[in-house]
């Protein structure tokens, strides 16, 4: 099994620009997360899937939009990218939420991304 | 609002010393806290979850809900414990993760 895996790996945008970060998980998990990871900050959860279906907004939302395509897809989509976007975005997947237990995240490697 | 924050940036210990990554929480119900692992090269991964009461790696971690802390201890630290170390707590459908502390062991 690949875990979960995102493409591209690493990315320059224009500002402006729109794009597409793609993530495809293989366990057959029901949940899926997309965050950002900036220096001092930590990761912070732009959009999470708590199943197929549906989406919901996380802690920094704007200026993104996301698409859970299937079960094993879940897309983040810049429309217009700024520079404050310049960031290593990370994918997750989990089999439940909320479920005591079976919320443990399995990550992505990583897309890092550079608007100029 | 739900926080959480790891003071120490960085931590340097030696070999076969005792470790302590600190890890406080604001949190108005009963908090579920975790700690994820990041090693040189690797994905994030999830190390161990309170509810677990768990050791792992020879690390454990209490949950202090007076002191509203989550700090992870290994009584004997390892050159193989160098990571990036991430404490995260979960509040209904949304993680929230700290800013990290980067833990070198000297040999």
């Amino acid at each position: 099994n690949a875990g979960v895996t995102q493409t591209p790996k690493f990315q320059v945008l224009k500002t402006g620009q729109s794009m597409t970060l793609q993530c495809a998980q293989d366990m057959n998990h029901n949940s899926m997360y997309w965050y950002r990871q900036d220096p001092g900050m930590g990761l912070r959860l732009i959009y999470y899937s708590a199943s197929e279906g549906t989406t919901d907004k996380g802690e920094v939302p704007n200026g993104y939009n996301v698409s859970r395509l299937n079960k094993r897809e879940f897309s983040l989509r810049l429309e217009s990218a700024a520079p404050s976007q310049t960031s290593v975005y990370f994918c997750a997947s989990s089999e439940a939420m909320g479920t005591g237990g079976t919320e443990t995240q399995y990550f992505g490697p990583g897309t890092r991304l550079l608007v100029l | 609002a739900q926080r959480v924050t790891q003071p120490e940036k960085l931590l340097s210990v030696f070999k076969g010393a005792p470790v302590e990554l600190k890890c406080n929480y604001s949190y108005s119900g009963s908090p579920e806290l975790f700690w994820y692992v990041q090693y040189s090269r690797q994905r994030l991964q999830l190390l161990l979850r309170h509810i677990s009461r768990e050791s792992i790696k020879g690390f454990t971690a209490d949950l202090n809900k007076g002191e509203t802390s989550f700090h992870l201890k290994k009584p004997f630290a390892q050159e193989e414990d160098s990571a990036m170390y991430y404490c995260a707590l979960r509040s209904g459908n949304q993680f929230y993760f700290g800013t990290g502390t980067s833990l070198t062991v000297i040999p």
